[in-house]
């Protein structure tokens, strides 16, 4: 079982619906969660970090289920500037822990 | 000014050649990091530094070597150049202890990839 695990998608959906992805881990030590961005041909960047509480930037959602070993990411009133791949990173908190890339999931929003 | 910069931003070389990618950042960061990118395959560790005194193995790193010249440069070189490295490389920084969020203690180990270089070995 690879470390980290995405849907790869593509996720076609029209403007203004609502998406989620998920993407499982499978160190049950993992202390950190994140979601990257990465337009065509560009440079991944910072979405938003996963806290265990939860974490809520706009039309974005991010929840961690350490029960189930997954951080899910939820996009509501889909924007056409939404389209993109989106990538997970797990790392086990500080020290000499690199975080693992998921291999991203894709997102086409259609008008 | 990018933070993370890296050159040249597009190279296409030949079976056999030597090429140095350079990544130079601005952001005071210890820890440096080159990735690739292969389509279907994500983000691959090639080698990592935690300083200018520490270079790490990654996942991948057969047919690379690295060089950290300074805090804020490190350098990625293909010594015999072959055409499966071709691909997409990032260089990256971090660091992991900028800081707390709320209740949670967490690491904010964030990753601040540079543009990349678009490598290509006919």
């Amino acid at each position: 079982r690879k470390e980290v695990e995405q849907d790869p998608g593509p996720f076609n959906v029209p403007e203004g619906a609502t998406v989620a992805f998920n993407c499982t881990y499978s160190n049950s030590a993992s202390q950190s969660f994140f979601w990257y961005r990465q337009d065509c041909r560009k440079e991944p960047k910072l979405l938003m970090s996963v806290y265990s509480s939860g974490n809520e930037d706009g039309r974005f959602t991010a929840q961690l289920n350490r029960a189930s070993q997954y951080i899910s990411l939820l996009i509501r009133d889909s924007k056409l500037s939404d389209s993109a791949t989106y990538l997970c990173a797990v790392s086990l908190f500080g020290g000499s822990y690199i975080p693992t890339f998921g291999r991203g999931t894709s997102l086409i929003v259609h008008p | 000014d990018a933070d993370v910069t890296q050159t040249p931003r597009n190279r296409i070389t030949k079976t056999g050649k030597r090429i140095m990618l350079e990544c130079s950042q601005t952001k005071g960061h210890d820890r440096m990091y080159w990735y690739r990118q292969d389509p279907g395959l994500g983000l691959r560790l090639i080698y990592y530094s935690f300083d200018v005194k520490d270079i790490n193995k990654g996942e991948i790193s057969d047919g690379y070597s690295v060089s950290r010249q300074a805090q804020a440069k490190f350098s990625l070189s293909l010594e015999s150049a072959i055409p499966n490295q071709t691909a997409l490389y990032f260089c990256a920084t971090s660091d992991p202890y900028s800081g707390t969020s709320g209740r949670d203690t967490t690491s904010t180990d964030t990753q601040y990839f540079g543009p990349g270089t678009r490598l290509t070995v006919l």
